[in-house]
């Protein structure tokens, strides 16, 4: 099992505006994901992470970034957040060829 | 492609009942891992099960069971005496050779007490 740690659990914001997304795991796992899920579909890849400055993007195209300069931390941003960008956001990590969620981040641009 | 398939979107059942949920993948890879995993309302994705597709035997966790058919890329999730707990959206997924995993569209699951 793993600790995922995301904030901010929820978030309400306007067009336009930066928002970074942080994610946070305390067992060291080299394998980090991000994805994006709407309200009872599927998940999406969006961006995943092999190591500290290793990323990648997924299957889905998504207009956000993410940075991995410390194994424990892999944070996803938007530069200008869009209405389309609302989602929920589950980062993942990896042990064992098993992947371990976080809670999540609901995201309401407005 | 690789892909997962969720043929059944919504399933309800009486409460100490027992159900199967169905799922179905393609890949060209001879091995690789499956799971299925559960997502309750509002609330964390957490791993039900996970097969390795090397081991002919079937996975087991307590009451939840699958039944792995390698040959016709069957993976289906069986849950015994079913409790109100475990209503949720659970996904079937597998995991390629890159360590990527593809999910089903899942199936949302009602208990009925």
């Amino acid at each position: 099992e793993a600790d995922i740690y995301q904030t901010p659990r929820y978030l309400v914001i306007g067009t336009g505006k930066k928002i970074t997304l942080e994610c946070s795991q305390t067992m060291g796992h080299d394998k980090m994901y991000w994805y994006q899920q709407d309200p009872g579909m599927e998940l999406h890849l969006i961006h995943y992470s092999y190591g500290v400055n290793s990323t990648e993007k997924g299957d889905l195209s998504s207009e956000s970034t993410v940075s991995r300069i410390r194994t424990e931390h892999f944070p996803l941003t938007l530069e200008s957040a869009r209405p389309s960008h609302t989602s929920q956001y589950l980062c993942a990590s990896q042990y064992q060829e098993t992947q371990y969620f976080g809670p999540g981040t609901r995201l309401l641009v407005l | 492609a690789q892909t997962v398939t969720q043929s059944q979107p919504e399933m309800s059942v009486q409460e100490a009942e027992t159900v199967t949920l169905s799922c179905t993948y393609d890949t060209s890879e001879s091995n690789y891992y499956l799971f299925w995993y559960k997502q309750p309302p509002s609330r964390q994705m957490i791993l039900v099960i996970r097969q390795e597709a090397y081991k002919q035997q079937n996975a087991t966790e307590n009451r939840f069971s699958v039944n792995f058919q390698k040959a016709a890329k069957s993976f289906s999730l069986k849950i015994s005496d079913s409790q109100l707990g475990d209503t949720a959206m659970y996904f079937c997924a597998f995991m390629n050779r890159d360590d990527k995993i593809i999910f089903g569209k899942g199936t949302r699951l009602h208990i009925l007490p």
